[in-house]
């Protein structure tokens, strides 16, 4: 069974510093792997889906990296600004079955 | 982007009364759906995958007479909490997977908060 974990639980950095968040998986046999936002009180937002096939995706300030061989994959946030506290999932499609991690909170002060 | 919606946003009941949320895939066609709750300051955690047309099939924990799931066609999936008693009070979200292009893609509802007096 995919287990999924997220490092750092918590993070706070100040406005304007590039940070990497971490995740780790056991089973590297997925379909993709997805990162997604969450605010306080609030659903998911897809940030990046990284296919088995792919090593990594860009958006904007964002860039999500994919290593199936470690088990692993990281979210780099660039020039990071207050808007982007919140609560960051990365999460693992197996064959109908999709494992979240516990998340990064994430906190940029201004 | 494919978008997925749920109704009710929020809903209030009683202990004892029945609740159905609503999950919807407003632009594509999705054979399999899932349903996750989370518990204030914790992770996702998947309650069954509903394949449409079949039985959903439950994670190891969740009552399946309790959390009757239905996806009687490709673009709607609902779940009733039956019974429903305070620690059912939950934020419940759906997703909704696109299978086209061979892509997989999860596309998540934004949710309804449960709160069971």
């Amino acid at each position: 069974k995919q287990e999924v974990t997220q490092i750092p639980a918590a993070l706070s950095v100040p406005e304007g510093e590039n940070l990497v968040l971490n995740c780790s998986f056991t089973d590297s046999a997925i379909y993709n792997l997805q990162w997604f936002r969450q605010d306080p009180g609030k659903g998911l937002t897809s940030l990046l889906l990284i296919q088995s096939s792919q090593r990594e995706q860009t958006s904007g300030r964002l860039n999500a990296s994919l290593d199936k061989s470690s088990g692993r994959s990281t979210l780099y946030i660039a020039a990071s600004q207050p808007g982007d506290s919140a609560t960051y999932l990365c999460a693992l499609n197996n064959n109908n079955d999709m494992r979240f991690g516990a998340g990064t909170r994430l906190t940029v002060k201004p | 982007g494919a978008v997925v919606s749920q109704h009710p946003s929020r809903v209030i009941c009683k202990s004892g009364t029945s609740v159905k949320i609503e999950c919807r895939s407003l632009d594509f066609q999705a054979t399999t759906m899932f349903w996750y709750r989370q518990f204030p300051k914790q992770s996702l955690m998947l309650m069954a995958t509903s394949n449409e047309g079949s039985k959903a099939t439950y994670e190891q924990g969740v009552e399946k007479d309790k959390f009757l799931i239905n996806h009687a066609s490709l673009t709607l999936s609902t779940l009733t909490v039956t019974s429903a008693h305070p620690e059912d009070s939950s934020f419940y979200i759906c997703s909704a997977e696109d299978r086209d292009y061979d892509l997989y893609e999860q596309y998540f509802g934004p949710g309804t908060r449960l709160t069971v007096t």
